[in-house]
């Protein structure tokens, strides 16, 4: 079956671009969440959604970092006026009762 | 504060031998997950661990959670050049979100 697609694959902005990252998680999975990975680290938590809501956004950097998910399925990052510190692989997930399915990534590059 | 500490960092292997990779955690939990991560590509579960005294087996991977110590170690039996890859363990502290670890990266030599 299908797993959690994220699109682009590749995305380089110019400093102070706005960028969007798109995710679409498994089929019926009711929770959904955002990792950002810096090069040579693990993983970090950005946010968590579940069905529309979204019940934690501790992680998220700045006030120029937005996620959404209006009709519980796919979810949107946007960062704003980027900058070079947000170059990163940003991991979408969805998780149904004990695990949570990563996706590809979308591999972001600010120059 | 919330830590997942894995140890080594670099694991440079012979290939044959076993080897162990260890996760430490800061704060009680019972739910433990390992991944694999290849070079420019996203994590791979391998196992869940959800339970004190939990082991599961794949082929030459072996998983096992102690969450009295709060500690999981992921064994490597027999190394092969296929299991070069950087591991990660995540704890999930609150009953969603993970925290990682640094990640272990595993090279196998002839």
């Amino acid at each position: 079956g299908a797993g959690v697609s994220q699109s682009p694959r590749y995305k380089v902005a110019k400093r102070g671009q706005d960028v969007a990252l798109r995710c679409d998680p498994i089929s019926g999975h009711v929770s959904l969440f955002w990792y950002q990975q810096a090069l040579g680290q693990g993983p970090e938590f950005l946010t968590y959604f579940q069905n529309e809501a979204q019940l934690d956004k501790s992680g998220l950097p700045s006030d120029r970092f937005f996620a959404e998910r209006p009709e519980g399925s796919v979810s949107t990052l946007k960062i704003q006026r980027t900058q070079q510190e947000d170059s990163a692989v940003y991991l979408c997930a969805s998780s149904s009762v004990d695990e949570q399915y990563f996706g590809p990534g979308t591999r972001l590059t600010v120059t | 504060e919330l830590k997942v500490e894995q140890n080594p960092l670099f694991l440079s292997m012979q290939e044959g031998k076993n080897y162990t990779i260890y996760c430490n955690y800061s704060t009680t939990s019972d739910r433990l997950y390992w991944y694999r991560q290849d070079p420019g590509k996203s994590l791979e579960s391998l196992f869940v661990l959800l339970s004190n005294g939990a082991v599961k087996q794949e082929g030459r991977l072996m998983a096992s959670l102690d969450t009295k110590a709060r500690l999981s170690t992921l064994h490597i039996t027999a190394a092969v050049h296929d299991l070069s890859a950087t591991y990660f363990c995540a704890v999930d502290f609150n009953d969603y979100k993970l925290s990682f670890g640094a990640g272990t990266t595993v090279t196998v030599r002839a």
